[in-house]
């Protein structure tokens, strides 16, 4: 079947560094993207991997295993504003996204 | 630069009801859908479009309908508001490439009583 996991919930404090799983299950695996959805809003695209590895962009970096079926989003140098909800989001093989349930991370002072 | 625009924001329906969510994109996007999000859950997709003319039922299609008669517009009916149809709705929009994310609207919060 088609599954994504990832934790509910998840607190960090301002400054620091905090890591957010994703596990999927997804047949004809060809991708995985990771977006941010502040409550209230529309979802924005952060990252996207196909390939092994990470991929980094600012304080923001994704890293993808495919024998695993594992990814991570790890965000450093934690601000205020990165309170929100991340949604990890897999692609199958007929283009087909698997939204996962999204993490909501609390970043407090 | 708009992006894609949903209306309205906000909308009560009375059960049985009928109404069309508005969606338009403006970056020449061939690929359009249409989402719902429910707490708890991941965006389930209800009805999709891969160009002009060409629609296609997604997830959770069952009482809603799609048209695509332009690349710009994609409109989100609902044929008879239930109350399960209570949920957030969001329309989407990509170039359809296999790395293109989705761009999506700002979301319509509809309440079916």
């Amino acid at each position: 079947g088609q599954n994504i996991d990832q934790p509910t919930e998840m607190t960090a404090t301002e400054g620091a560094i905090v890591q957010i799983n994703c596990t999927y299950q997804t047949s004809g695996f060809n991708g995985l993207f990771w977006y941010q959805q502040h409550a209230g809003e529309a979802p924005t695209f952060l990252s996207y991997n196909v390939l092994d590895g990470l991929e980094e962009k600012g304080r923001f970096s994704s890293f993808l295993s495919r024998s695993k079926g594992y990814s991570y989003l790890l965000l450093k140098e934690l601000q205020m504003k990165d309170s929100a909800s991340y949604l990890c989001v897999s692609r199958d093989s007929s283009y087909k996204l698997i939204f996962g349930s999204g993490t909501r991370l609390l970043v407090r002072p | 630069n708009a992006g894609v625009t949903q209306t309205p924001k906000f909308q009560v329906l009375k059960t049985g009801q009928s109404m069309t969510l508005q969606c338009a994109q403006d970056m020449n996007h061939e690929y359009m859908s249409w989402y719902r999000q429910d707490p708890g859950m991941g965006l389930r997709l209800i009805h999709y479009s891969v160009g002009a003319g060409i629609t296609d039922q997604g997830e959770v299609p069952n009482g809603y309908n799609v048209s695509r008669s332009t690349t710009e517009d994609f409109p989100l009916r609902l044929l008879s508001a239930a109350p399960s149809q209570t949920s957030v709705y969001f329309c989407a929009s990509s170039y359809g490439e296999y790395n293109s994310p989705l761009h999506f609207g700002n979301g319509t919060r509809l309440t079916v009583t």
